[in-house]
């Protein structure tokens, strides 16, 4: 189906380990970001992407990776896992930066 | 970072009832987004406003631009269960590199009692 899909959509991991999340989009979107949703803070953009291999920092990037180097894909890793970035974590897509459509998410959780 | 004020907070209302929320921003936007999120999901976008003064209805959700482009208002008519969930307010912001990106509000969390 068409869409945005995020897998994980659960993840538990260890402090210190790598981990990558994955994002796939169907629409040709040329825009795609990562969000963390956290309590108090609603969302946050981390890293987002105008089209492939460009790539530019949000509001909280900092323990973060991404490349994007298919347009469909938009991959967010964390390269070494702390317990401050266990959240849930959202992809959206969207042809300009204004309407984006959002993925279900992968909730993370770093031990 | 900067968000958008959303009011209120929460919101307990009865089955059938009419609810509104709103959104404020000091600075002023171009664009207003209102999305609803609903538990384990992702936010779903309601309405897009690009004009200030619009009003934009999708069944029976009705959106406004406020004409001071610093607000927008929210209405649900003849709410039903389906509309439990949190509502977010939404629009471009232009940042330090020139390009906008989307500051979200705070949130609406409406709930409907039996």
């Amino acid at each position: 189906d068409a869409g945005i899909t995020q897998s994980p959509r659960y993840k538990i991991t260890e402090t210190g380990r790598q981990v990558t999340l994955m994002c796939h989009q169907t629409w040709s979107h040329s825009y795609m970001f990562w969000y963390r949703q956290d309590l108090g803070h609603g969302l946050r953009l981390i890293y987002y992407s105008a089209a492939a291999d460009i790539t530019d920092k949000g509001e909280v990037p900092d323990g973060y990776v991404v490349s994007r180097s298919k347009t469909e894909n938009f991959p967010l890793t964390l390269e070494s896992a702390t317990r401050s970035q266990t959240s849930v974590y959202f992809c959206a897509s969207s042809e300009g930066i204004r309407e984006q459509y959002f993925g279900p998410g992968t909730r993370l959780t770093v031990t | 970072g900067q968000q958008l004020n959303q009011s209120p907070q929460s919101m307990f209302i009865q089955e059938g009832e009419d609810v509104s929320m709103n959104c404020t921003s000091s600075s002023i936007f171009n664009t207003w987004l209102w999305y609803k999120q609903e538990p384990g999901e992702g936010p779903v976008l309601l309405i897009a406003l690009y004009k200030a003064g619009e009003l934009t209805s999708n069944g029976r959700l009705t959106a406004q631009f406020g004409i001071t482009r610093k607000d927008s208002f929210l209405n649900i008519s003849a709410s039903i269960p389906s509309d439990v969930g949190i509502y977010f307010c939404a629009g471009p912001k232009v940042s330090t590199f020139g390009n906008e990106k989307l500051t979200f509000g705070t949130g609406t969390r409406l709930t409907i009692i039996p």
